[in-house]
């Protein structure tokens, strides 16, 4: 099974600042199946990334993924309000597994 | 309008027997995968069970392997989760999921979700 380790596990940050979240796989994921999400308190997750790098529809630019291989990272340039929550990084490369979440919080 | 509405959850005792429901409507239905991804209360996403198109493939992770059952009905466009000999552990809310349309494993749309409690 492929381990997902995302960190920090909680980002406290202002509105308008950059956002920088990571996570590292326990072995390489297979074509960098590699999907992000957040999830705000009460719905479910949304999806924001596919295969590392690509915008899912609707989701706006400020959103980027990066990395392959084992590492990969999901940026927001500029924090909004409605951003803040906890963000999930998910392999489906061989097998599915999420990793553990990150909270993005109001500092 | 793509939407898929979980429902079936509740109490149950431990050994007990669930059947989760999942209506599908605004795509079709008998192209995509579908998927039961859980979330222990405060705590993160875990991925349940796929099943292809035609319901020839099916998925499961270990901890639940030889109690729950995924199916469908593409008459319905429905999707189920048949959850036998039910353990604490198995409290959560319980999400639906649709696979993306080029079938690689992503889940670009979700249920609102049910809630299984499992406690004497």
């Amino acid at each position: 099974e492929i381990v997902l380790t995302q960190s920090p596990g909680t980002l406290s940050l202002s509105p308008g600042e950059r956002a920088t979240l990571s996570c590292r796989a326990s072995q390489s994921v297979h074509r960098n199946y590699l999907a992000w999400y957040h999830q705000k308190p009460g719905q479910a997750p949304r999806l924001l990334i596919y295969g590392a790098s690509s915008r899912a529809t609707g989701i706006p630019d400020r959103f980027s993924g990066s990395g392959s291989g084992t590492d990969f990272t999901l940026t927001i340039s500029r924090l909004e309000p409605e951003d803040f929550a906890v963000y999930y990084c998910q392999q489906y490369g061989r097998s599915w597994t999420f990793g553990q979440g990150t909270k993005v919080e109001i500092k | 309008e793509v939407q898929l509405v979980d429902s079936g959850g509740g109490l149950v005792q431990p050994g007990g027997s669930l059947r989760l429901s999942c209506a599908a409507s605004g795509f079709t239905f008998n192209r995509h995968w579908m998927s039961w991804v859980r979330q222990a209360p405060g705590k993160g996403l875990e991925w349940v069970a796929n099943i292809n198109q035609d319901g020839s493939e099916r998925y499961y992770v270990d901890s639940v392997k030889g109690r729950f059952t995924i199916s469908r009905d593409n008459t319905k466009n429905s999707l189920y989760l048949q959850m036998n000999s039910l353990r604490a552990e198995d409290t959560a809310v319980y999400y639906c999921g649709r696979y993306d349309s080029s079938g690689e494993g992503y889940f670009d749309y979700w249920g609102q979700g049910t809630l299984v409690t499992v406690s004497s």
